[in-house]
């Protein structure tokens, strides 16, 4: 079963730290690009960032760049998002996303996500 | 930065009866040099995360009901459900992918009427 399963949500404080993992099966994950999108409960899809198959090549929204980090380790079939200074405005649902193989940038497969709270 | 703006918010339709959701990009997502428009719907059910419904604005991926159609080119288009099931209640949500950031519309709620 193709599956994508987050991890490392929780209550941090403002200006804290945080690290999402997510565990992918299923697919060849060395094979896909992979994207977060984060979503405000009851809110709209924000696309966060993106990373290659490889890992050399990374993109993200202004709201984030120089504050999150998105990594991926292929021998783990693992995506990362390292969430540094968060703010209140980070408090969202974060979704592993996949790229599809006919266009990366097309999400078809979605996890569950990780619910992350900024709050002191 | 592309804006995606859709509408209705939300509208109610009958068993049976046609849905439209419409969604329109500040700037052209049609690329020319492969005559293909970078745009894609999602359906997102309470609890659940989005689910694929078509992409290059028109075409259906793998498993999605033929009710379900997208049509348009450039700067608008349309999520067609010719025919609306119970189990179609959801938010519908287009993006484009044709520059980055990409970006989502706000989404369109489906309820039966």
């Amino acid at each position: 079963e193709v599956q994508l399963v987050e991890s490392g949500g929780g209550l941090v404080q403002p200006g804290g730290s945080l690290r999402l993992s997510c565990a992918a099966s299923g697919f060849t994950f060395s094979s896909s690009w992979m994207h977060w999108v984060r979503q405000v409960p009851g809110k709209g899809l924000v696309w966060i960032s993106r990373i290659n198959t490889d890992g050399t090549a990374t993109k993200y929204a202004d709201s984030v760049q120089g504050r999150f980090t998105i990594s991926r380790d292929n021998a783990k079939n693992t995506l990362y998002l390292q969430m540094n200074s968060l703010g209140a405005e980070d408090t969202a649902v974060y979704e592993c996303v996949r790229g599809s193989f006919y266009e990366e940038d097309v999400f078809d497969i979605w996890g569950q996500g990780t619910m992350v709270t900024v709050s002191s | 930065d592309i804006v995606v703006t859709q509408s209705p918010d939300s509208l109610a339709v009958s068993l049976g009866e046609r849905a439209t959701i419409n969604c329109k990009s500040s700037r052209s997502v049609f690329y020319s040099s492969n005559n293909k428009n970078y745009l894609a719907w999602y359906q997102q059910k309470p609890g659940h995360p989005p689910k694929l419904l078509i992409y290059w604005a028109s075409a259906r991926e793998s498993g999605v009901p033929d009710r379900f159609s997208g049509s348009g080119s450039g700067t608008d288009f349309t999520l067609t459900i010719s025919s609306l099931q119970a189990e179609d209640v959801a938010i519908y949500y287009c993006q484009q992918y044709f520059s980055s950031p990409l970006t989502f519309g706000g989404g369109t709620k489906v309820e039966i009427k």
